[in-house]
């Protein structure tokens, strides 16, 4: 069955530093991923959408890596700032190629100041 | 702009009780989502319509029973509730009609079942 994996531990980091954040699938070859951000009592708040046949994609001090080969997307925020402390999701479309998505349990990024 | 609407905001039944979640969108949408959220277990599908008029089951539709009341509106119903469906519950929506379709949530009905 399908399954998606993210770093279930939160990831603490200082001001400044570049935060890494990994989502891992299994068994299956989506054509879309997607990044969300969810605080603490709200819905999630989309990010980032990258294709199958894309490598990167970048929005402002985000940037999305894609590599079906390893079945692996990594979700980095580059000059991190206490603001982008939250929850990060990723979201495969499941059955490839439909709007029915499904998420990972998500990880959660601590911005120490 | 309201975005996605859910009511209410907090429900708490008995075992055995039944009621429904309200979910509107004004964005002119064509699917519509229902996820329920659980500490650990992330974001699941309960159901889902992709247009007005159709429904398909997600992940978890044991319990549940959807309505595609219109374009606007989808309501998710507990007919008889159970402790295992205490949750926070979001409505999604998306326009799903290029591929760079993102989902808009509401911001959840937190549920809880004694």
């Amino acid at each position: 069955s399908q399954k998606i994996e993210q770093n279930s531990e939160a990831l603490n980091i200082q001001e400044g530093k570049t935060a890494t954040l990994t989502c891992n699938y299994t068994n299956y070859s989506p054509a879309y991923l997607q990044w969300y951000r969810q605080d603490p009592g709200r819905g999630p708040v989309f990010l980032l959408l990258i294709r199958e046949n894309e490598k990167e994609k970048r929005k402002e001090r985000l940037k999305v890596t894609f590599d079906t080969t390893l079945k692996q997307s990594l979700f980095h925020i580059t000059a991190s700032q206490p603001a982008d402390s939250a929850t990060y999701l990723c979201a495969l479309d499941y059955p490839s190629g439909t709007y029915k998505y499904i998420f990972g349990t998500g990880t959660r990024l601590k911005v120490l100041a | 702009n309201a975005g996605v609407t859910q009511t209410p905001k907090f429900q708490v039944l008995k075992t055995g009780q039944s009621m429904t979640l309200q979910c509107a969108q004004d964005m002119n949408h064509n699917s519509m989502y229902w996820y329920r959220q659980d500490p650990g277990m992330g974001l699941r599908l309960i159901y889902y319509s992709a247009s007005e008029g159709t429904t398909d089951k997600g992940e978890v539709p044991n319990g549940y029973n959807v309505s595609r009341l219109n374009k606007r509106e989808f309501s998710l119903r507990l007919e008889s509730a159970a402790p295992s469906q205490t949750s926070v519950y979001f409505c999604a929506s998306t326009e799903a009609v290029w591929d760079n379709s993102p989902l808009h949530f509401g911001n959840g009905t937190r549920l809880t079942v004694t």
